[in-house]
């Protein structure tokens, strides 16, 4: 069972707008930001956004990120099929001193 | 652009010992921290732990009586120790630069174990 809470699949039209959420974690991680994930079935994950809502050299802007609290959200706009993937929401555990993921999130856009 | 290409035996038997080592290309392994994850067939990510190049490092608790991360400046490459394996630990292993921000990530290597 992960630390993090996300949605196990979200779905949504080529086009169109998606949102996965990611929440849980300890109190104390309040104040530890977030890093977003996207893995292609057999490939290894890639770095999206970074301090939660910073985006990396090459990453396109219809990839955003926010948070509050401990919940961050990862938004993805104008869809396309190259977006279907595992998405995955990552932080630092104050309370078990360890990185911490979530159990990801399969985007699949119809 | 730094790439990460790692290499390892892919087959154990149960209380084997594991060893991955993960070269560095296009950068240099000071001045950043470096990660071992894993991820088993159809799970999500499981972070290992993590050097910098002074050798400090910082272990998954569920892992840490196991776990032994290195650092090779000179060959510019790090490397992953995980002693006695079972089928549990059968998973994709990954290196990865970061610590908390993993922005380069090595190709992966399937480890399976096998009793």
């Amino acid at each position: 069972q992960s630390v993090l809470t996300q949605p196990p699949s979200v779905s949504a039209a080529p086009g169109q707008k998606v949102t996965i959420s990611c929440s849980g974690g300890s109190s104390k991680n309040g104040n530890n930001d977030v890093s977003w994930y996207q893995q292609v079935p057999g490939t290894a994950p890639k770095l999206l956004i970074y301090e939660s809502n910073k985006r990396p050299s090459g990453i396109p802007d219809r990839f955003s990120g926010s948070k509050s609290g401990t919940s961050a959200t990862l938004g993805i706009t104008g869809l396309q099929t190259g977006d279907e993937a595992d998405y995955y929401c990552g932080t630092w555990d104050n309370s078990l001193s360890a990185v911490v993921f979530g159990g990801g999130t399969k985007l699949t856009v119809l | 652009q730094v790439q990460l290409q790692q290499w390892g035996a892919g087959l154990l038997k149960s209380s084997e010992t594991l060893s991955l080592t993960c070269a560095v290309y296009g950068g240099s392994v000071s001045g950043y921290y470096w990660s071992w994850l894993r991820q088993p067939p159809g799970k999500g990510l499981e972070w290992i732990g993590e050097i910098n190049h002074s050798g400090t490092t910082i272990y998954n608790p569920s892992l840490k009586s196991r776990v032994t991360i290195s650092v090779d400046t000179s060959k510019n490459q790090f490397s992953l120790r995980l002693s006695s394996m079972t089928a549990a630990d059968t998973a994709v292993y990954y290196c990865a630069r970061g610590s908390q921000v993993l922005d380069s990530w090595g190709q992966g290597t399937l480890v399976t174990v096998s009793s």
